[in-house]
């Protein structure tokens, strides 16, 4: 079955980086796009970008651009996203999320990835 | 646009018909997605492309628009459905953006 499993909880300062892996099994990873959604607490979903595994190509959310960088490792299914310049408004959980090619729903997803920012 | 409006709450009794609903100008052109999310979850499709329930998904969901509204109706609410659903959509008419309403919580009473 699918499976798309996060790297664990990650505590940062303001200014700091975090990278979040996303380890992607039970199916071709390369047929499928991976998007990447956030939730600060007790608010909604924000969609951040997409990164599509076969050829690298991505698109990020205007709201990121500059800050938000997603890269794969084909050799072990796993997509990254690296969040720069971090401050407390980042503090959120963090989801990667599967997307068939060419379609914009999101039918399996991580567990989610608490990043907490805090000086 | 790239806006999803949704009610922030429905409550109704169990056994009864919940209708949460997203309105959005988009939505004539593009397709709507729902999800599901329980408390300390991820989300979950109950809705793709409008109308259509992805395998595993009960019966009493189900899926509908119109114009620049669509709509998720849950049947025969059961306390296990209470939960945030949230509606979701794309656009890349101009660069490629995905975009989610601003979530419905359904109170079973």
């Amino acid at each position: 079955q699918v499976q798309l499993v996060q790297s664990g909880a990650e505590v940062k300062k303001p200014g700091a980086s975090v990278k979040v892996s996303c380890k992607a099994s039970g199916y071709s990873f390369a047929s499928f796009y991976m998007h990447w959604v956030r939730q600060a607490p007790g608010q909604g979903l924000e969609w951040m970008g997409i990164i599509n595994p076969s050829d690298v190509n991505t698109r990020y959310a205007q709201k990121f651009q500059g800050r938000v960088t997603m890269t794969r490792d084909m050799s072990t299914s796993t997509v990254y996203m690296e969040l720069s310049n971090l401050t407390s408004e980042d503090t959120a959980v963090y989801f990667c999320t599967r997307g068939p090619t060419g379609e914009a729903e999101l039918d399996s997803w991580g567990q989610g990835t608490l990043v907490t920012v805090s000086s | 646009s790239y806006e999803l409006t949704q009610p922030p709450s429905v409550s109704v009794s169990p056994g009864q018909t919940a209708r949460i609903n997203c309105s959005g100008d988009v939505l004539p052109k593009q397709y709507a997605y729902w999800y599901q999310q329980r408390p300390g979850q991820a989300p979950l499709m109950v809705i793709n492309k409008d109308t259509e329930r992805p395998a595993g998904i009960p019966e009493r969901f189900s899926g509908s628009s119109s114009g620049t509204t669509v709509t998720l109706t849950i049947s025969g609410v059961q306390a296990e459905d209470e939960a945030d659903y949230y509606c979701q959509s794309a656009d890349n008419s101009a660069t490629y953006v995905v975009f989610f309403g601003g979530g419905t919580k359904l109170n079973v009473l």
